[in-house]
């Protein structure tokens, strides 16, 4: 089966800059996340959602962060305006159901520097 | 809330040595466990994961983990690494929440394996 895909692979911008990103789920995978990793950390949950669907955005910051998912197939994650600790690979995660023993599907991520 | 530390953000050992990669959680519930790993510029692969019955897990690649409870804890073991073994390795715990699933990791441990 096709992995998650995720685009771009790389992204540089400037501060106070917009940008997106966008993921394409394995196919039939109910469940869709966007999780944070800075580099020296683990992945960060950021959004998920169950089909088209939100259900747990408590760690994005609103103020700067949008998600959404259409048609509950691919999503896109929105950042403006960017600040330099922004800097991160932003990974979009897939799973099948939303029991809590799915195990995840990674895509390979989007590098962002923020400058 | 649940949380994870990995104890050493960076294991070295000699090809055909044992690995041995530290992980201790804390929850409130009983948790499932996970070990993901990442290659450079990959997202993260599953390589085991803990959800009930037995508490000696075998995953992926010769690895495996032994849930123990009494000492909260769920170390990654190999019993002779291979130079392919050089990745960063996270733990994460998972807990319900409502409808959604918590999906906590560590902060990982880059291993390095040495000829």
């Amino acid at each position: 089966e096709a992995g998650v895909a995720q685009s771009p692979r790389y992204k540089i911008i400037e501060k106070r800059q917009s940008v997106a990103f966008w993921c394409n789920p394995i196919s039939g995978h109910a469940t869709l996340y966007w999780y944070q990793q800075i580099l020296g950390q683990g992945p960060k949950l950021l959004i998920q959602f169950q089909n088209n669907g939100v259900v747990d955005d408590s760690q994005l910051p609103k103020d700067r962060f949008s998600a959404e998912r259409l048609k509950g197939v691919d999503s896109t994650l929105k950042i403006q305006p960017a600040k330099l600790e922004d800097s991160a690979v932003y990974l979009c995660a897939s799973s099948p159901g939303s029991s809590y023993n799915s195990p995840l599907h990674f895509g390979n991520g989007t590098r962002l520097t923020v400058t | 809330a649940q949380s994870v530390t990995q104890l050493g953000s960076h294991v070295s050992v000699s090809e055909g040595a044992l690995v041995l990669l530290r992980c201790n959680y804390s929850s409130s519930v009983p948790p499932y466990l996970f070990w993901y790993v990442q290659y450079p510029n990959q997202g993260l692969q599953l390589l085991l994961k803990y959800t009930t019955g037995a508490t000696l897990v075998k995953g992926i690649n010769g690895f495996e983990a032994e849930f123990k409870k009494s000492e909260t804890s769920f170390h990654l073991t190999k019993p002779s690494a291979h130079m392919s073994d050089a990745a960063e390795y996270f733990c994460a715990v998972s807990v319900p929440s409502g409808s959604a699933r918590q999906l906590t990791f560590g902060s990982g441990t880059q291993l390095t394996v040495l000829p």
